[in-house]
């Protein structure tokens, strides 16, 4: 069964640092998406991406974040300068339409900013 | 859905029995999704089960069920037989579509633990 996969697992990283997390949705999904979950709290969405244009973020994704499709199966969030309150778990999802259908999420990055 | 509420922080179940997590959502729109996922230890998020508003028969997968109540607004996930490896987070999560394009809201969540 084709799943959404996330490299890596686990990242440490500085303060002030960029990171890329990156994500292979799967193959045939045309619409991409990141949700954050910081440790003991909700889900909650990030970004929506389709047809390499954002189609809708939320307040939490500022000039700090930007996502990308660099080719035909990667998808990559980047954050230029983190912060600490930016440790979380990172989950990408697809899915074949925008509206209303199920997304599949990947296994998460844990990111800590130290 | 625009908001999601899950009021019980933890259940416990003994293994074989029944349980049942609550949800509620509150949303404008007409036609919208509801999904219930799972979340294990190793914290990938799972799809266990979803449900189209617009269908009046309650979803049902395997050992998994719910019970949709559009006009109060409530959507619980029924397990039944409960089995250890049941043992996770398990998150309400609604799309009202519309103007939300996929965007899915979280509810906070219900730790289960499934007992021998």
């Amino acid at each position: 069964e084709p799943e959404v996969t996330q490299t890596p697992s686990h990242q440490v990283t500085q303060m002030g640092q960029e990171v890329i997390l990156r994500c292979v949705p799967i193959s045939n999904h045309l619409y991409f998406y990141w949700y954050r979950q910081i440790l003991g709290q909700k889900v909650e969405f990030l970004v929506s991406f389709y047809n390499n244009e954002i189609s809708e973020k939320s307040e939490i994704f500022d000039d700090q974040f930007s996502v990308e499709r660099p080719d035909g199966s990667n998808f990559t969030l980047k954050i230029r300068s983190t912060k600490l309150e930016d440790s979380a778990m990172y989950f990408c999802a697809s899915s074949t339409r925008r509206y209303q259908e199920t997304q599949y999420f990947g296994p998460g990055t844990r990111l800590l900013v130290l | 859905a625009q908001t999601v509420t899950q009021s019980q922080p933890e259940m416990s179940v003994q293994e074989a029995e029944t349980v049942t997590l609550s949800c509620t959502y509150d949303t404008s729109e007409n036609n919208y999704y509801l999904f219930w996922y799972k979340q294990p230890p190793s914290r990938q998020m799972i799809l266990v089960i979803r449900q189209e508003a617009y269908k009046q028969q309650n979803a049902t997968e395997n050992r998994f069920s719910v019970n949709f109540q559009k006009a109060a607004k409530s959507f619980s996930l029924k397990i039944s037989d409960s089995q250890l490896g049941d043992t996770a987070m398990y998150f309400c999560a609604g799309d009202a579509g519309g103007t939300s394009y996929g965007k899915l809201t979280f509810g906070q969540g219900t730790i289960l633990t499934v007992h021998p």
